[in-house]
């Protein structure tokens, strides 16, 4: 079973510095990877997909890669500020259906 | 632009009672899905559905029923609530297997 894993769960960083957001997955076997916002009490809003095909995907500040032989995605955001605090989570398509496997999040406060 | 539209956006429920959670969306999307999320697990796949007509278990289907008779609607059931439903759910849909999700904004659902 595909297992996702998002390590910090909590990250704390002053404003203007870039933030690194990291995903792990078990198996290799992916169809796509999406990195998600969600702001407190709301729904999940879409960043960035990465099809299995492709190393990197970019837009504005972000910028996500994937190495799916490692089983890694990285999302970086540059130049933080406040507006970016939120809760990013990554998830995998598992199958041709698109079924996504989440990771549990990262909760992300850029301070003044 | 409506998008992915959830009601209702609260619920209490005593334990032993039915609801239908409505989502529907307003993009002429083919594939629908629901989730639930729970502190510290991540979002977990509940039903999932490529079109009118068809649907498919996730990882956590037990206690709840899907049925999918037009594109924009895709109603969940609970058929006899626990507290172990306690949860926030979400729908998502988007138009093929490998693009984006587009999410609803939640039904925080209490099962006393």
């Amino acid at each position: 079973k595909q297992e996702v894993t998002q390590i910090p769960a909590a990250l704390s960083v002053p404003e203007g510095e870039n933030l690194v957001l990291n995903c792990s997955f078990t198996d290799s076997a992916i169809y796509n990877l999406q990195w998600f916002r969600q702001d407190p009490g709301k729904g999940l809003t879409s960043l960035l997909l990465i099809q299995s095909s492709q190393r990197e995907q970019t837009s504005g500040r972000l910028n996500a890669s994937l190495d799916k032989s490692s089983g890694r995605s990285t999302l970086y955001i540059a130049a933080s500020q406040p507006g970016d605090s939120a809760t990013y989570l990554c998830a995998v398509a598992v199958d041709s259906w698109g079924k996504l496997q989440f990771g549990a999040g990262t909760q992300v406060v850029v301070t003044p | 632009n409506a998008g992915v539209t959830q009601t209702p956006k609260f619920q209490v429920l005593k334990t032993g009672q039915s609801m239908t959670l409505q989502c529907a969306q307003d993009m002429n999307h083919e594939y629908m899905s629901w989730y639930r999320q729970d502190p510290g697990m991540g979002l977990r796949l509940i039903h999932y559905s490529v079109g009118a007509g068809i649907t498919d278990q996730g990882e956590v289907p037990n206690g709840y029923n899907v049925s999918r008779s037009t594109t924009e609607d895709f109603p969940l059931r609970l058929l006899s609530a626990a507290p172990s439903q306690t949860s926030v759910y979400f729908c998502a849909s988007s138009s093929s297997r490998n693009t984006e999700a587009f999410f609803g904004q939640g039904t925080r659902l209490t099962v006393v």
